[in-house]
This record gives C-alpha cells, structure tokens and sequence, in this order.
C-alpha cells in the first residue's frame, strides 16, 4: 500500500517564527507536492518537486520555501510565519502525474498565532 | 493557463435519488481529468480519472464520470446516492508541458439526508 505520512499533524506556530512540515513517502515515486486547503479556495499548489535537490514553484509559493533532499523526503518552510499562512497542509506523491493518480498524506493543521 | 470550474459548492440530496456534481475545465491541450473525494476529516482519496479512449469512465465506491469535449465539462455521477456518500468532491486537471502539476477545483460539498 502506498503511503505518505506527514508530520507533524498538527502545530501551532507563532507570528514571526519559523515553522517546517516535514513529508515522507515509501512509494517510490519521483513527484511530491505541497498544497494548502482553506475554505472556499479548494487546494491550492505550493510547490512541488520531480527529482531530489529540486524544487519548483506552484501557483502559491510566496512566504514559502521548499526542500527534497532525496527521493523520500520533501519539506515545506515557512520562514516567517503568518496569519495568513494558517490553513491545512497536504502532502502528496505520484508516479508520471499525467496518469497516476496522487496519494495523499493526512495532512496537517497549522495554526499561526 | 489552465482552470477547473465546480459551480456548485453545495448539493443536497435525499438518499436513494441520483447524484451528479458538475466539473468545468479551461485548457488548450488534451485534458487529464480526475476526480478525488475527501471524507470528513480525512485527507483526499483518489475516485476516477479520464485520460483517454472511452468517455464515461468507472471508478471506485460505484462512481462513474462522462468527459465531454464539447463543452468541457467532466461530470461526477452515481445512482443511487447512500448517506455514506456525503464528502467534499474535488475534480482535477493535469496540465502538460515540460513539468506536470494537477489544478484543482474548489470542491463541491455533498450532504446525503437519509
């Protein structure tokens, strides 16, 4: 079975801090995303990575940055937290993301204070 | 660039009656479409995915969903509804090019009345 875990599932981080979500997956698979969910905007794209030591940016990477130190392990930053960065957190990972579909991890709740 | 549509951010249904989501899509090229559902409090589940070949296509938990290029829409269907079918449903666009990423839809959140 597939899996992607995400940790940790929940923080709560303040104004101004640094904040780091960490995923980790054991499907081999070459993709690994970063979206947020917030209510009435659906998943938003972060930033997302094809190979290890490379990262691209989505549709949404202002305030974050983003780390793939190996095929495994995919990293979300968030330098200086804010308010507006308080939402959930998914990670995902495919194979070709043209025809395989994502597997998602549980997420996680990041509450800025 | 490419978009994803879900006009309706709400459906009600009784159990029993048929359901059908609707999913708009803008994009040039061919489309990948994909629908995934998201069960209250859980992460997102993979549902079906249209990449080419037939146009109605089956998925998991008895769904089914029809691509229409004439209009550019990817419509989630299942008959009958079950309670247990109340979850958010998001569809998905994959865009092509040198780097693939998936477009979501804004999700349209299903309650199933027993």
């Amino acid at each position: 079975e597939a899996a992607v875990t995400q940790s940790p599932r929940s923080k709560v981080a303040v104004t101004g801090g640094k904040v780091t979500l960490s995923c980790h997956q054991t499907n081999n698979h070459d993709y690994m995303y970063w979206y947020r969910q917030d209510t009435g905007h659906g998943l938003r794209l972060i930033h997302y990575s094809y190979v290890a030591d490379s990262t691209e940016k989505g549709d949404i990477p202002d305030g974050y940055k983003a780390s793939r130190p190996s095929q495994e392990n995919f990293s979300l930053i968030l330098e200086l937290a804010s308010l507006s960065q308080t939402a959930v957190y998914f990670c995902a990972s495919s194979g070709a993301p043209s025809q395989n579909t994502l597997y998602f991890g549980a997420g996680t709740r990041l509450s800025v204070l | 660039a490419q978009s994803v549509d879900q006009p309706d951010a709400h459906v009600t249904l009784s159990e029993g009656a048929s359901l059908e989501l609707r999913c708009s899509y803008s994009y040039s090229a061919a489309p990948y479409l994909f629908w995934y559902v998201q069960y209250p409090g859980q992460s997102l589940q993979f549902l079906l995915k249209y990449i080419t070949g037939d146009t109605v296509v089956k998925g998991t938990k008895g769904f089914e969903a029809e691509f229409r290029k004439s209009n550019s829409s990817f419509n989630l269907k299942k008959s009958p509804a079950h309670w247990s079918d109340s979850a958010k449903y998001f569809c998905a666009l994959v865009s092509g090019g040198s780097n693939y990423k998936l477009t979501f839809g804004k999700g349209t959140l299903l309650t199933v009345t027993p």
